[in-house]
């Protein structure tokens, strides 16, 4: 199975500075990789599919990058309101794994 | 408005079995991909089911031969079928609608507790 590994596991950066995840996959995904935001308490939200599409509703701030085996999740200048849990899934096929995740502080 | 409201959780015991149900509403559950994804106390998610469009079912290899995903169409309802529970299942069960794969609406979720 096809493994998911994101870097680094957790992170802290003040208000405004730009932050990057990092999530590659130990094989070829092409570009079947998503990625989701889990604010502490509730229900994770998709942010990303196809490796750079930004859902409907989601601030621009955020951007992805990648394809293969090596992806990039952005926020270009971090809020508050950006504390979080981010998630990174590959879905190509079955089993849909998700990396381990990366929380995101405000220092 | 598109809906996805999970039920069925609770405490069970080691051996146990659990059925989770995920009644649907605002779209149609036999057209789409639907998954259920769970997440332990304090850890990350881990994807455990999908039922494609089609019928075909695949499961996390942690989960394979104890639970079955189904989906009842008259009723708009995906279930999870969960027998032999151990302690590790213990989590919030998500189902959630997929897009083309990503999973891109997600239900309130349902916590199980497998103990004695």
């Amino acid at each position: 199975d096809i493994q998911m590994t994101q870097s680094p596991s957790s992170l802290s950066a003040s208000v405004g500075d730009t932050v990057t995840i990092t999530c590659r996959a130990s094989q070829g995904i092409s570009s079947y990789l998503a990625w989701y935001q889990q604010k502490p308490g509730k229900v994770p939200k998709l942010l990303i599919s196809a490796a750079s599409t930004l859902q409907s509703g989601v601030p621009s701030r955020f951007s992805g990058s990648g394809s293969g085996t090596d992806f990039t999740l952005t926020i270009s200048s971090l809020q508050p309101e950006d504390v979080a849990t981010y998630y990174c899934q590959k879905y190509n096929s079955a089993p849909w794994t998700f990396g381990q995740g990366t929380k995101v502080e405000i220092k | 408005e598109v809906q996805l409201v999970e039920s069925g959780g609770g405490l069970v015991q080691p051996g146990g079995s659990l059925r989770l149900s995920c009644a649907a509403s605002g779209f149609t559950v036999s057209n789409n991909y639907m998954s259920w994804v769970r997440q332990a106390p304090g850890k990350g998610l881990e994807w455990v089911s999908v039922i494609y469009s089609g019928g075909s079912t695949y499961y996390a290899d942690s989960v394979k031969g104890r639970f079955t995903i189904s989906r009842d169409n008259s009723k708009n309802t995906l279930y999870l079928r969960m027998n032999s529970l151990r302690a590790e299942d213990t989590a919030v069960y998500y189902c959630a609608r997929d897009y083309n794969g990503e999973h891109g609406f997600w239900g309130q979720g349902t916590l199980v507790t497998v103990s004695s």
